[in-house]
């Protein structure tokens, strides 16, 4: 069946520092879309993307789909505390959304 | 405008009892998902339902679980005789028909502590 990886699984970033989170997908995929989840909270819908190569940006977030549509990052700039959580993909095939296992983001001071 | 509405948020059962949860989805929105995660863990889908037919049970263990999505009413997620493995946090997301870019829209969860 369908997989989708996600590494790291843990982000440890300075505040202020950038990073980034990739996702893979083990088969060609509809759409990606990316998911927050702050702790004890439920994930809240971030963004889809759906054409290959595809590149959208909120605010300090950039969401990149690849030529294959099989691999997917999410960069965030100048971290800040406010982005603590864990950042899911999830790859959907027809109605089926898979998800990562997510990264872990958080914030040192 | 209510989102996905879920309850209950926590649910304590003894080994062996019955657990229901609960979810009505967002209004205009027409299919239903259940996923169960674990503690620092991704979500794991279990079942796809439109009113009245339940289209993907795939992830679903095949004894004492079950799902609904009734014609009048949430949809309902089952889990007879729970044992300790089924603690973990139950969420129901709801989308409208195909098409949308809107993703999924996650309800809170209910927190199943079995002890």
């Amino acid at each position: 069946g369908q997989q989708v990886m996600q590494i790291p699984q843990y982000q440890h970033v300075q505040e202020g520092e950038d990073f980034t989170t990739y996702c893979n997908s083990s088969t060609t995929l509809s759409n990606i879309q990316w998911y927050k989840q702050r702790p004890g909270g439920h994930p809240v819908f971030l963004i889809q993307l759906v054409k290959s190569g595809e590149v959208k940006k909120q605010k300090r977030l950039t969401f990149q789909f690849g030529e294959a549509k099989k691999n997917s990052s999410l960069h965030i700039t100048a971290t800040q505390t406010t982005d603590v959580g864990t950042y899911f993909c999830a790859g959907q095939v027809d109605y089926k959304l898979s998800f990562g296992a997510g990264t872990t983001v958080t914030v040192r001071a | 405008n209510a989102g996905v509405m879920q309850n209950p948020r926590h649910l304590v059962r003894r080994r062996g009892q019955e657990a229901r949860l609960r979810c009505s989805p967002m209004k205009g929105h027409s299919h239903v998902y259940w996923y169960r995660q674990l503690p620092e863990e991704g979500l794991k889908f279990m079942v796809y339902l439109q009113k009245e037919n339940i289209i993907d049970e795939s992830g679903m263990p095949k004894e004492r679980f079950s799902a609904e999505f009734p014609k009048e009413g949430p949809s309902i997620l089952r889990i007879q005789q729970v044992v300790r493995g089924d603690s973990a946090a139950y969420f129901c997301a709801s989308s409208p028909p195909a098409g949308s870019t809107n993703g999924y829209t996650f309800g809170s969860g209910t927190r199943l502590t079995v002890v």
